[in-house]
């Protein structure tokens, strides 16, 4: 069993919907929760951080978390074509100073 | 405000040979980590460094692999007698331990090719 699992797509939205992100982690000591973007050829870049449970805002970006449910989701509204792009989920333990990454899902936006 | 920087961006070398990068953390970052991913795959951790102590080493690094970080600045990762599994993306990220949560910043990479 990977210790982050995301689904990785393609998942298409068309534009100006809701984009709906998934990720489940198997460590129970992980801490915290990062959601990266990352464009063809491109390096991550971080575009949410997130810690405790519940919801954190930003912009058009929520993630959400669930401990108990070792759950954490990314959500976007009025998606665009310029959020095309592989979306990276990551848990931190602090036990070992790394993050571990799931594959990617690949997220399509159609105009 | 100046990001991770790496050198060189991208690199071609034939199987046998031995690369090295660099890494430039954000100033004021006192962890540096190194990562590698290959097509398809989230980033791999391979190393980490607080300041100039090298704290964790992943068993993907291998004894052909070596990183540094002399004076707690910079860092080099050297690859010795490259094989043709070592074609992949090498990132580099950096965070402050002054911030909570260990938020992990990415330079551009370093795309290795071996022939």
């Amino acid at each position: 069993q990977k210790e982050v699992e995301q689904n990785s797509g393609p998942l298409s939205v068309p534009e100006g919907a809701i984009a709906s992100l998934n990720c489940t982690y198997s460590d129970r000591v992980s801490q915290s929760f990062f959601w990266y973007r990352q464009y063809s050829g491109k390096s991550p870049e971080l575009i949410m951080s997130i810690y405790s449970n519940g919801d954190k805002e930003d912009g058009r970006f929520t993630a959400q978390l669930n401990k108990a449910s070792q759950y954490v989701s990314l959500l976007i509204r009025d998606s665009q074509p310029s959020d095309s792009a592989t979306y990276l989920c990551a848990a931190y333990s602090g036990n070992t100073g790394k993050l571990i990454f799931g594959q990617g899902t690949t997220l399509q936006v159609k105009p | 405000d100046t990001g991770v920087s790496q050198d060189p961006r991208h690199k071609i070398t034939k199987r046998g040979q031995n690369v090295t990068f660099r890494c430039d953390p954000i100033s004021e970052h006192n962890r540096l980590y190194w990562y590698r991913q290959t097509l398809g795959q989230g980033p791999e951790f391979l190393t980490y460094f607080q300041n100039e102590a090298q704290l964790e080493k992943s068993r993907l690094l291998s004894d052909r692999f070596s990183a540094e970080r002399p004076k707690g600045s910079f860092s080099t990762l050297e690859i010795q007698r490259t094989e043709q599994g070592d074609s992949a993306m090498y990132l580099c990220a950096s965070s402050s331990t002054r911030i909570s949560y260990n938020e992990q910043f990415f330079g551009p990479g370093t795309r290795l090719t071996v022939l």
